[in-house]
């Protein structure tokens, strides 16, 4: 069965500090990971993803992610926060096997992540 | 950029009516997916489509429940008597192939009373 964990409700950071959003998972057959971003009243908005290839993945607004295959993570950071990054934030893995994809995404539950002043 | 677009973006029914939740998915895209997030809860799946037909659904998308594309453009899902549990964030997701982003629309927040 395929699943996705967000250990963290809340993510509190200062603004110009570091930030990480923890993420991690379990599927059968290997890992198509992604990061998606919901600001209030909006719908999910697309940050990066995790196919193959290098275990860092960068994305929008300064973000990257680092895949950990011994870990089953795929943690969300960016070096500096900016206030306007507060939002949350949903981690999603989709399952590759067998030559096809099943096309569903499982989601976490979501991290809400402030960045104050 | 383009982008999903859903129709309409609140919608308040009484118990036992039909909705239809309207979505345009992002004009080449093949691949069609509607979610659903329960206020509070994680976003889950519900179907997917292509190729006219449904691929994929989860035990959420019981009989209550349809997809059509009408068109060539718009996508609906269907909720043919609504119950309380129904209350819920619907978003639609398009992509243009099996491995790619699935990018998704802004939802309709469907309200049950």
């Amino acid at each position: 069965a395929q699943s996705v964990a967000q250990p963290e409700d809340q993510v509190n950071v200062a603004e110009g500090n570091p930030l990480t959003v923890k993420c991690t998972y379990s599927v059968s057959g290997n890992p198509y990971l992604f990061w998606y971003v919901q600001y209030p009243n909006r719908g999910l908005q697309f940050l990066l993803k995790y196919i193959t290839g290098d275990n860092l993945v960068k994305g929008s607004y300064g973000f990257e992610a680092e895949f950990n295959k011994s870990q089953t993570s795929f943690h969300l950071k960016k070096p500096s926060a900016l206030v306007s990054d507060s939002a949350l934030y949903f981690c999603a893995v989709r399952a590759f096997r067998g030559g096809s994809t099943l096309g569903r995404l499982y989601f976490g539950r979501g991290t809400q992540l402030t960045v104050w002043p | 950029e383009p982008e999903v677009t859903q129709t309409p973006s609140h919608q308040v029914t009484q118990m036992g009516q039909e909705v239809i939740l309207r979505c345009v998915p992002i004009s080449n895209h093949l691949y069609f997916y509607w979610y659903r997030q329960i206020l509070g809860q994680k976003v889950e799946f519900l179907v997917s489509f292509y190729n006219n037909e449904i691929s994929e659904k989860s035990e959420i998308f019981d009989d209550q429940f349809s997809v059509e594309r009408p068109d060539g453009s718009n996508f609906t899902l269907k909720i043919r008597s609504t119950k309380l549990e129904d209350s819920a964030m619907y978003f639609c997701a398009s992509t243009g192939g099996g491995f790619e982003t699935q990018y998704f629309g802004p939802g309709t927040r469907l309200l049950v009373l």
